[in-house]
């Protein structure tokens, strides 16, 4: 089985300037996040879809990061413009349910999309 | 807000030997789970735990849910050289969803 699927993975571009990460979470995954991990941190969520709705984007900063995932699979998240402190490694990630509290809620986290800001 | 606060942040042992580390929260959860990440990898699920006390293995792997639901455990046999990464303690920010707040992680280096 195909895993979650991410793109670029390496990005380095200069503060104001705009940038867009791509997933493609597995085969039948519902819900799909979007997670920021600053270095020496652990993730920190950003959005929750379930299927082609946002579910949770409170700690989305929507002044300059949008992400939306028109048909129910794939995904983007776009940030413009990008500041220094966006410096971060993006991880997608799906799951089949909704919640943790059944084997179908497992998140399966894609490799990363690491983002430079100069 | 939550936090979960790990510890220890980092780790040197000597292959053979077993590690310990835990993960505390100043609010309950229903749900305690266990990641591992390696360098340029995503994290990947160890163990879940779904109650209070509960104690869970996987291989040489085992995790517990504290009594209290503010706290667990994760302890590591006789280490070997690909246990080295990160790990992360992890809980659902509300309730029964997949938002999930992490630890900031214990690094796990193995001298072989």
């Amino acid at each position: 089985e195909a895993g979650v699927a991410q793109s670029p993975r390496y990005k380095i571009i200069e503060k104001r300037q705009s940038v867009a990460f791509w997933c493609n979470p597995i085969s039948g995954h519902a819900t799909l996040y979007w997670y920021q991990q600053i270095l020496g941190q652990g993730p920190k969520l950003l959005i929750q879809f379930q299927n082609n709705g946002v579910v949770d984007d409170s700690q989305l900063p929507k002044d300059r990061f949008s992400a939306e995932r028109l048909k129910g699979v794939d995904s983007t998240l776009k940030i413009q413009p990008a500041k220094l402190e966006d410096s971060a490694v993006y991880l997608c990630a799906s799951s089949l349910a909704l919640a943790p509290t059944s084997n179908t809620g497992e998140l399966f986290f894609g490799e990363g999309s690491r983002l430079t800001v100069l | 807000g939550q936090q979960l606060n790990q510890s220890p942040q980092s780790m040197f042992i000597q292959e053979g030997e077993d590690v310990s580390m835990n993960c505390t929260s100043s609010s309950i959860f229903n749900t305690w789970l266990w990641y591992k990440q390696d360098p340029g990898e995503g994290p990947v699920l160890l163990i879940a735990l779904y109650k209070a006390g509960e104690l869970t293995s996987n291989g040489r792997l085992t995790a517990q849910f504290g009594i209290t639901r503010k706290d667990s455990f994760l302890n590591i046999s006789a280490s070997i050289p690909s246990d080295v990464g990160i790990y992360f303690c992890a809980g659902p920010l509300d309730g029964n969803t997949g938002k999930l707040i992490f630890g900031q992680g214990t690094t796990l280096q193995v001298k072989p």
